[in-house]
């Protein structure tokens, strides 16, 4: 159970580009859902907290504009990179939880973005 | 300021040495703590969840516990199939979202 599915997993894509990444609760309805970025080695940075029907959440230096989130549904999250440039390459991964803050998280496989 | 370590950042183990990974954490208000398995080029992959000083978990040849204000992931017995990334992961009081460590890649050798 808890399995998140995240989509697509890999996409090369030109500058200027906007590309959308769709993550979903395959077997669970997901109150939360969190956007995560993960450089090489290091680990997971939050990007935004998204709440089903509200508006995310952006963590401090994250650029509202440039990463739109929508939380739609109860199983679905998107992820927009719009105009996306080199430096946003990265791999980016959702999250998704239900219930209460005592549950865990349940990620999604990522999506490797690279920026040519 | 609220932080998460873990160490070793690297361990490798011949297979059937048994061996522990840290997690420690300055946080006031702990709401839980984490333990994830990640692989190469996927997300994390959730082990345990442990809440209060004195909790144990087991799964397989993993057992997490947890004190005040560090939390050991114990492997038993390793096997190849072992080797990952192993991320702890912290929920304070108030705060929505987890505070992860950077990791301890394992490498279990044959």
């Amino acid at each position: 159970g808890a399995v998140v599915s995240q989509h697509p997993s890999w996409v090369i894509c030109k500058s200027g580009t906007s590309v959308k990444i769709e993550c979903r609760s395959l077997d669970f309805q997901a109150t939360t859902m969190f956007w995560y970025r993960q450089f090489p080695k290091q680990s997971l940075m939050l990007m935004a907290t998204s709440n089903e029907g509200s508006k995310a959440t952006y963590e401090q230096g994250v650029e509202k504009d440039k990463f739109l989130i929508n939380h739609a549904s109860l199983t679905l999250s998107t992820l927009t990179v719009t105009s996306a440039h080199p430096e946003d390459s990265s791999f980016y991964i959702c999250s998704a939880r239900t219930g209460g803050l005592n549950q865990p998280q349940h990620f999604g496989d990522g999506t490797r973005l690279s920026i040519l | 300021e609220d932080q998460v370590t873990q160490s070793p950042e690297a361990l490798r183990l011949q297979e059937g040495e048994s061996s522990s990974l840290n997690c420690s954490y300055t946080v006031s208000g702990l709401r839980g703590l984490f333990w994830y398995r990640q692989d190469p080029g996927k997300g994390p992959e959730f082990l345990f969840t442990l809440y209060s000083a004195g909790e144990e978990k087991e799964k397989e040849r993993l057992k997490a516990t947890l004190t005040k204000k560090e939390s050991f992931l114990h492997i038993t017995a390793p096997k190849p199939e072992d080797s990952a990334t192993y991320l702890c992961a912290v929920r304070y009081t108030g705060a929505n979202n987890l505070f992860f460590g950077t990791g301890t890649r394992l490498t279990v050798i044959p």
